[in-house]
């Protein structure tokens, strides 16, 4: 099955700066690559995804960038605000498995 | 419905007596998830039905725990002979299929006493 870790596991930011989650994974099979942001007490909620045809994904302050060579997808979220604290988690798949999440990294965001 | 339905919302139970939680999820989605989070934790996945297949029962953490999904909509997980270590939220989440958007429930937190 898939193996995911995220990096870092926790992030404090200063409001206004840029922070970065790293999602690697090992089936070179994984086509479809998903952030899921869950706020404390609330439900997770896709935020932006990306297909294996696609490099880079923008979305306003948040983009995903794909690198299937490495193995390896990243969320950045930039002018980063308050309300950007939360537990965010990577689920690469390829269709043919459950939809499986990584540990999640929680991302403080101090004004 | 507008979106994925979980019930109960909160489950306070004996330990040793058996649970049912139910999902309904949103209509036309072929696909349907179930995870444990617990406190402060990630979510650990239980059981994966898509469609007619069989489903993937490969995260269930003991014998004790069971699903079904019937019609192809409303799923319940059955948890039998609860333990204290069951206690956790139970989300379900729905999607059209393979390689789309999840939507999740919101939950039901069991507790066991």
């Amino acid at each position: 099955g898939e193996n995911v870790e995220q990096h870092p596991s926790t992030l404090s930011v200063q409001e206004g700066d840029s922070a970065v989650i790293k999602c690697t994974y090992s089936d070179s099979a994984s086509n479809y690559f998903p952030w899921y942001k869950q706020e404390l007490g609330k439900r997770p909620q896709l935020i932006i995804d990306i297909r294996s045809n696609v490099g880079e994904k923008k979305d306003q302050r948040i983009a995903v960038t794909l690198n299937k060579t490495a193995k390896h997808f990243s969320l950045h979220i930039t002018e980063t605000q308050p309300e950007d604290s939360a537990v965010y988690f990577c689920a690469p798949n390829s269709g043919n498995t459950p939809l499986v999440f990584g540990k999640g990294t929680r991302l403080s965001v101090i004004a | 419905g507008a979106g994925v339905s979980q019930s109960p919302s909160n489950k306070v139970t004996e330990k040793g007596k058996d649970v049912e939680l139910r999902c309904d999820p949103i209509s036309g989605h072929t696909a349907l998830y179930w995870y444990r989070q617990s406190l402060g934790q990630g979510l650990e996945f239980l059981i994966y039905f898509q469609g007619n297949s069989a489903p993937d029962k490969s995260g269930l953490p003991s014998d004790r725990f069971s699903a079904e999904r019937t019609g192809g909509s409303v799923s319940t997980l059955t948890i039998q002979r609860t333990q204290q270590e069951d206690s956790a939220v139970y989300l379900c989440a729905s999607s059209l299929g393979a390689n789309t958007e999840a939507f999740f429930g919101q939950g039901t937190r069991l507790t066991v006493v």
